[in-house]
């Protein structure tokens, strides 16, 4: 069974950077066609993509976040991180941590609980 | 960005009847075009992916049809835990974007 699971601080003050962390259990990203990314979604709105990491260490990032994002993979903890810079106000959401697989064409087929992230002063 | 919009932005219906919800994309995007349901404080939940599969454990009352622009989810006889928020979601060049949804609500 595959779970994932994001930690990290609820709170951030504009301007600061964001650690995110994703643990999960039941698969590796050592195996060919799997990866993990991260979803979020501000409060009443439609989610939002935001990057991936696959098992061959390939990235992907938002067109629009890519300049503030990194995310990196530390596969003898079964780890995930998500770094954002520069937070905002308006980057407040619920941060999600997903799996995804070549068998489901890539998409978000197991997703973790969420974590709230608020952004303010 | 190949922009989504959906329709209609609800859908009020009664259990046992069918729901027909529409995904346009504005440009092809093959039928690389993905389904997802996310009820009030859950996390979305993959339903439907390649515009037609069903993900794992998907009851079969849930289908998708379409290609190119144009997409479509059904649910043939709504079960009183279908009434949910329903988002699709496109993949084109590794990349993602999502619809701003369909609330399929009781009438």
């Amino acid at each position: 069974q595959i779970t994932l699971k994001e930690s990290g601080p609820t709170l951030v003050k504009p301007t600061q950077t964001l650690t995110l962390t994703c643990s999960f259990s039941g698969f590796s990203l050592t195996t060919s066609g799997v990866g993990v990314g991260w979803v979020r979604q501000p409060p009443g709105k439609a989610p939002e993509f935001v990057g991936y990491i696959y098992w061959d260490d390939d990235k992907r990032y938002s067109s629009s976040l890519k300049s503030r994002l990194t995310i990196t993979k530390d596969t003898s903890k079964n780890q995930v991180v998500l770094i954002m810079t520069n937070m905002d106000p308006v980057d407040t959401a619920t941060y999600y941590c997903v799996h995804a697989s070549r068998s489901s064409a890539w998409n978000m087929d197991v997703w973790g609980q969420g974590t709230t992230v608020t952004v303010s002063s | 960005e190949i922009v989504l919009t959906q329709s209609p932005a609800t859908l009020s219906l009664s259990p046992g009847e069918r729901a027909t919800l529409s995904c346009r994309a504005s440009q092809s995007v093959s039928n690389y075009l993905a389904w997802y349901q996310q009820k009030p404080g859950q996390a979305p939940r993959l339903l439907i992916y390649d515009a037609s599969n069903r993900a794992t454990g998907i009851p079969a009352r849930f289908s998708g049809s379409g290609s190119g622009t144009d997409f479509t989810l059904t649910i043939s006889s709504l079960e009183p835990e279908d009434f949910a928020v329903y988002y699709c979601q496109q993949r084109s060049d590794w990349l993602f974007t999502f619809g701003p949804g369909t609330k399929v609500d009781i009438k």
